[in-house]
């Protein structure tokens, strides 16, 4: 259980474009999901929280109108890097919070990451 | 606020040796605390997590972990690696009734030798 998948695993997109990555969660409802992004042999850091039909809170330093996060449904969030440059390439994972009130509530899982190349 | 420290960037091991990875952490407050490892060009999998009760946890792939409030420690075991432990190990934190809000270490890059 508490499985958490991420669409695309690896993307490369030209200067200028946008970019669309999924995050699911399998098994479980999440309310919030969080997205991180992890530079090369570092930690991750966190970008923002995604709410179940409510707006994201952004991490300061990370800019809103940049990285678009859609969270529509109990299963699925959304990231869309907007106008990516190639300082934008990065490895970014999401994760899910178990919204169960039993076993599992209080652990994130984690999808598998995008990487994210941009030209 | 909270911090997390993982004094170790790397810890290189000869194949069925013991290994400890070294979790240090700081909170004014009572903290949930977890290991997670991450495989080359792969998500997060959690290991083992500590919420309350015995401070000795137990958690997949024959890891275990030893939650000292006193000393603010949380160190990651196993008594006999595999080559297949070969990965990158984060300790992280959070504060709360919840899972929000994680604060991860910098990583322990743990290499096992044949």
């Amino acid at each position: 259980g508490a499985v958490v998948s991420q669409h695309p695993s690896r993307v490369i997109c030209k200067s200028g474009t946008s970019v669309k990555i999924e995050c699911r969660s399998l098994d479980f409802q999440a309310t919030t999901m969080f997205w991180y992004r992890q530079f090369p042999k570092q930690s991750l850091m966190l970008m923002a929280t995604s709410n179940e039909g409510s707006k994201a809170t952004y991490e300061q330093g990370v800019e809103k109108d940049k990285f678009l996060i859609n969270h529509a449904s109990l299963t699925l969030s959304t990231l869309t890097v907007t106008s990516a440059h190639p300082e934008d390439s990065s490895f970014y994972i999401c994760s899910a919070r178990d919204s169960g009130r039993f076993k599992g509530a209080d652990t994130q899982y984690f999808g598998p990451g995008t990487r994210l190349t941009v030209l | 606020a909270q911090s997390v420290t993982q004094l170790d960037s790397q810890v290189p091991v000869f194949e069925e040796a013991p290994v400890e990875l070294r979790c240090n952490y700081s909170s004014s407050v009572s903290v949930y605390l977890f290991w997670y490892v991450q495989y080359p060009n792969q998500g997060l999998q959690l290991l083992l997590k500590y919420l309350s009760g015995s401070t000795l946890v137990k958690g997949i792939n024959g890891f275990e972990a030893e939650f000292n409030k006193s000393q603010t420690s949380f160190h990651l075991r196993k008594p006999s690696v595999h080559i297949s432990d070969t990965a990158e190990y984060f300790c992280a934190v959070s504060v709360g009734t919840g899972a929000n809000n994680l604060f991860f270490g910098t990583g322990t890059r743990l290499t096992v030798i044949p």
